[in-house]
C-alpha cells in the first residue's frame, strides 16, 4: 500500500514569496503531523490535526507559518513571506489513531534564496 | 516541556563491532520513548517503542533499548552492527497525557565501516 507522499520533494523560492506543502497521508489515518527539520538538528513538531481539525498547534513559529486539512485527509503547509531561516526540510507524518505509530512521508526540502 | 540530549552526533564503528548510541531525556510528566532510523535518502522509520511493560525493547533487526527511569535514558545498542545499519538515529518523546508529538535529540549519525 502507499505510505505518506509530500509534494514537491524541492522547492526553492525568493524571500518575501509564498509556498505550499502538500501532505498525502496513508489512507484511513486520522491523525496528521507536520515537523520541520534544519540542518544538523532533529525533526521539531509544528502542528497535528486530529480529523479536520488543528488539535495542537503550539509549534509554528509565528503566524506566517499556517495548515489545513479540510475534509480531513490531505494536509497542506502554507508559509506566506518566506524568510531565509525558513529554509528547512519540512516531514508530515500521519497515525491511524492519535497516539498510533507515525508514519513520515519523505520531506519537502524548502530553500529560501 | 520536554527534551531529548544524544550525546553523541557521530559514531564511527567497525562492521561486526558493538555500538550504543546515548539517549536522555528530562520530562515532568511521563512519557513514551521511540527510536527512529533515517537511512540515507529515505524517511524516517520507527525503529522500537517503550510504552509500558518490559524496560527493555528489542527491534527485529537486533537493536535494543532499555528504559531507565531513574537515569532518565533509552540508550540504544547493537551487539555487532552491519554496514547496512549506517544511517542516522533519532530518539524521541512523546508525553502520554497530551497526543502524540514527538520531541526528538539531534540524532546520532552511525557509519559503519568495514
Amino acid at each position: 500500500g502507499a505510505g505518506v507522499s509530500q509534494t514537491p520533494s524541492n522547492k526553492v523560492t525568493e524571500k518575501g514569496k509564498y509556498v505550499e506543502l502538500r501532505c498525502d497521508p496513508i489512507s484511513g489515518h486520522t491523525a496528521l503531523y507536520w515537523y520541520r527539520q534544519s540542518l544538523g538538528q532533529g525533526p521539531e513538531f509544528l502542528i497535528y490535526f486530529q480529523g479536520t481539525g488543528a488539535a495542537d498547534d503550539s509549534g509554528l513559529p509565528n503566524d506566517r507559518f499556517f495548515a489545513v486539512r479540510p475534509e480531513g485527509s490531505v494536509s497542506t503547509l502554507k508559509i506566506q513571506r518566506t524568510e531565509r531561516g525558513d529554509s528547512a526540510v519540512y516531514l508530515c507524518a500521519s497515525s491511524l489513531i492519535v497516539r498510533g505509530e507515525q508514519f513520515f512521508g519523505p520531506g519537502t526540502r524548502l530553500t529560501v534564496l | 516541556a520536554q527534551s531529548v540530549t544524544q550525546l553523541d552526533s557521530q559514531v564511527p564503528v567497525f562492521e561486526e563491532a558493538p555500538v550504543e548510541l546515548r539517549c536522555n531525556y528530562s520530562s515532568s510528566v511521563s512519557v513514551y520513548l521511540f527510536w527512529y532510523v533515517q537511512y540515507p535518502n529515505q524517511g524516517l522509520q520507527l525503529l522500537l517503542k517503550y510504552l509500558s511493560g518490559s524496560t527493555l525493547v528489542e527491534s527485529i533487526n537486533g537493536f535494543e533499548a532499555e528504559f531507565n527511569k531513574s537515569q532518565t535514558s533509552f540508550h540504544l545498542r547493537k551487539p555487532s552492527v552491519h554496514i547496512s545499519d549506517t544511517a542516522e538515529y533519532f530518539c524521541a518523546v512523546s508525553v502520554k497525557a497530551a497526543g502524540n508529538k514527538l520531541t526528538f535529540g539531534g540524532g546520532t549519525r552511525v557509519l559503519v565501516k568495514p
